[in-house]
């Protein structure tokens, strides 16, 4: 069956770079039309969406974020990592990565298998 | 960047209620809409991809509708376990731009 996990660490101060890896399983990122994006939301906050990597290495970032944001894989791990550089107390939120199947345009198409989450807060 | 928005933000419904909720998006998007439910602690579960189609295993009293900018969600029989906040999430374009999210509760 399809898991993720996320990992990282809970606390980082502020400007610090922030790495989180995503291991996952029964699914291999070197499969034709699949995906692994990072997610994340602050307390009490909607979702937004930061990156994503796809199988052919194809690489998105968030509008607003992409300056700050770097997604790479390693498919013989099964693990896709996320940084993020310059971290502020905003960035304090639930980070999430997840699966998607990337439709006939190369979109991620809906986010099927979710990890359950990593909280990390950004403190000095 | 795609804009979502979501109404109402909030809800208060008895058990066995038709709850809906509708999703906007800022331009023409198509079918190209799903829909999330995310209890509190625990990350969001698909529940309709493309506006309408039902995720298998997902109880049928939810249901989704729409297409170009307007969408809905409607439970049929609200239930205590449907007690949770529901997002609606455009694909049409990157970035893959969640709504502002609603949450519902048990009157």
């Amino acid at each position: 069956q399809v898991t993720l996990r996320e990992s990282g660490p809970a606390l980082v101060k502020p400007t610090q770079t922030l790495t989180l890896t995503c291991t996952f399983s029964g699914f291999s990122l070197s499969t034709s039309g699949m995906c692994v994006s990072w997610i994340r939301q602050p307390p009490g906050k909607a979702l937004e969406w930061l990156a994503l990597i796809d199988w052919d290495d194809d690489k998105y970032y968030s509008t607003s974020l992409k300056t700050r944001l770097t997604i790479s894989k390693d498919t013989s791990k099964n693990q896709v990592v996320l940084t993020m550089t310059n971290m502020d107390p905003v960035d304090t939120a639930t980070y999430y990565c997840a699966r998607a199947p990337v439709d006939s345009s190369g979109l991620p198409y809906y986010f099927d298998y979710w990890g359950q989450g990593t909280l990390v807060t950004v403190s000095s | 960047d795609i804009q979502m928005t979501q109404s109402p933000s909030s809800l208060s419904a008895s058990v066995g209620d038709r709850v809906t909720i509708t999703c906007q998006a800022s331009q023409d998007i198509s079918n190209y809409l799903n829909w999330y439910q995310q209890k509190p602690g625990k990350a969001p579960k698909l529940l309709i991809y493309d506006a309408s189609n039902l995720e298998t295993g997902v109880p049928s009293r939810f249901s989704g509708s729409g297409s170009g900018t307007d969408f809905t969600f409607t439970i049929s029989s609200l239930q205590p376990e449907d007690i949770a906040t529901y997002y609606c999430q455009q694909y049409d374009n990157l970035p893959p731009i969640f709504g502002p999210g609603t949450k519902v509760d048990i009157k």
